[in-house]
């Protein structure tokens, strides 16, 4: 595998499930993000991870918990979402995110639709 | 307001025409402009980035930015089917470190 993947892919699950969205990187990178992607609109930072710890919490919502275990590794688990929180979710990656510019390197994304 | 607009199209061309791609910002702390393609059901890819003022090619594609007017723009000669794609513009700051502030994204098509 190389540079971001994410798992699964697709996603569809109901207002009362719990799910979790996997990211890894190859690419050995210290700092990881979590966007929200939705038609029409810009992407939405919603979480940073920088040498494992959380750097940044854009004002989510805490029915999105983010988990980062290592460098390489990022969840996001999902439970009692909403329909419009439907959207694909990104996962990307830096070097780090103490330089003032980082090229961030994105994943395919999770298309995740909540019924 | 938003800190960056960017018209989100649909924006459809022949082959070979020259598109331009564009965006405004109104943050005058942003220094690096960074445009990344996204193909449909991939994330999105770095496509160019410049820093300050100035333009910057590569192959087909160039890259100016205006800081007096806060104005960025992406121009693709001779364009491909290939080139298909949404385009989003991104901005960054020293003040921002990493943090990038996306437009909504161009979507193109070039026809054959």
């Amino acid at each position: 595998e190389t540079g971001v993947t994410q798992t699964p892919r697709h996603l569809v699950m109901g207002m009362t499930n719990k799910k979790s969205l996997k990211c890894e990187q190859h690419l050995g990178h210290n700092a990881m993000y979590w966007y929200k992607q939705s038609a029409k609109k810009p992407l939405e930072l919603m979480f940073v991870y920088n040498f494992k710890e959380q750097t940044e919490n854009n004002s989510v919502p805490s029915r999105f918990s983010p988990e980062c275990p290592n460098s390489s590794h990022l969840f996001l688990h999902l439970h009692t979402l909403q329909p419009e929180d439907s959207a694909l979710y990104l996962c990307a990656s830096s070097t780090n995110t103490g330089s003032w510019y980082n090229e961030q390197f994105f994943g395919p994304g999770t298309r995740l639709t909540v019924l | 307001q938003k800190e960056v607009e960017q018209d989100p199209g649909p924006l459809s061309v022949p082959e070979g025409a020259i598109v331009s791609l564009n965006c405004t910002y109104s943050n005058s702390a942003f220094q690096y402009f960074m445009w990344y393609r996204q193909y449909s059901r991939k994330g999105p890819e770095l496509l160019m980035y410049t820093y300050s003022s100035g333009n910057k090619e590569d192959g087909r594609f160039t890259a100016q930015v205006d800081k007096s007017s806060k104005y960025i723009s992406l121009f693709i000669r001779d364009s491909q089917p290939s080139d298909s794609a949404t385009y989003l513009c991104a901005m960054s700051g020293e003040t921002s470190g990493s943090r990038l502030t996306f437009g909504e994204g161009t979507q193109l098509t070039v026809n054959p």
